[in-house]
């Protein structure tokens, strides 16, 4: 079955920077694009960007432009989160998702990564 | 980017009973393709969102058929034919005609 499993909660400094991976099995990795979603405390759901695992090719929210970068390790099958020089606005739950026809179908458990000095 | 707004954004409900849930974007999410870009998505307390409706109406693998999408270029519905307990958490639509793609506020659904 499909499983995404992402790396564990993290406690950061403002200006530090995060890496967060998201290891994939279960289909054809290099098939399906991989989105970034996060979730600010008790708030809704905002899209980062997008990989292509094919190629590596990248699209981000204007937003995240200069501070995130994705990359990928076919030989693993895991996609890497960068976030850099982190704000307490940063803090929230980060997700991975598989895409479907342009849908996140499969989710990982989330990343909490708490932003604090 | 565009905009996409729920309504309401809280919806009690009774067990039994049906509900619905409106989704509005700014620009058709009608695509070239044919094919029109609407996702809705519930993310029960505690755990990971789950894809409920894509491409507007066909239901995602596993969910069940009193969940159903409607709707055409900018105006959306999600409707629940019989509620149960377990459908209680927040509702979101998305749209992924483009990129950035942009979730609805959300619509928190409980028991009343």
């Amino acid at each position: 079955q499909v499983q995404l499993v992402q790396s564990g909660a993290d406690v950061k400094k403002p200006g530090a920077s995060v890496k967060i991976s998201c290891k994939t099995s279960g289909y054809n990795f290099t098939n399906q694009f991989i989105h970034w979603v996060r979730q600010a405390p008790g708030q809704g759901l905002e899209w980062m960007g997008i990989i292509n695992p094919n190629d590596g090719t990248t699209n981000f929210a204007q937003q995240f432009q200069g501070r995130v970068t994705l990359t990928r390790d076919t030989s693993t099958a895991t996609v890497y989160m960068d976030l850099r020089s982190l704000r307490s606005g940063d803090t929230a739950v980060y997700y991975c998702t598989r895409d479907h026809y342009g849908s996140s179908l499969y989710w990982g458990q989330g990343t909490l990564v708490t932003v604090s000095s | 980017d565009i905009v996409m707004t729920q309504s309401p954004l809280s919806l009690p409900v009774t067990p039994g009973e049906p509900a619905s849930i409106s989704c509005r974007s700014s620009q058709s999410l009608l695509h070239s393709n044919g094919f029109t870009y609407l996702d809705w998505y519930l993310q029960k307390p505690g755990q990971s969102p789950q894809l409920l409706i894509y491409l507007s109406s066909y239901r995602a693998s596993g969910v069940p058929d009193r969940f159903s999408g409607s709707g055409s270029g900018t105006d959306f519905t999600l409707n629940i034919s019989r509620v149960e307990a377990e459908d209680i958490g927040v509702y979101y639509c998305m749209q992924a005609v483009q990129t950035p793609q942009t979730f609805g506020p959300g619509t928190k659904v409980d028991i009343k």
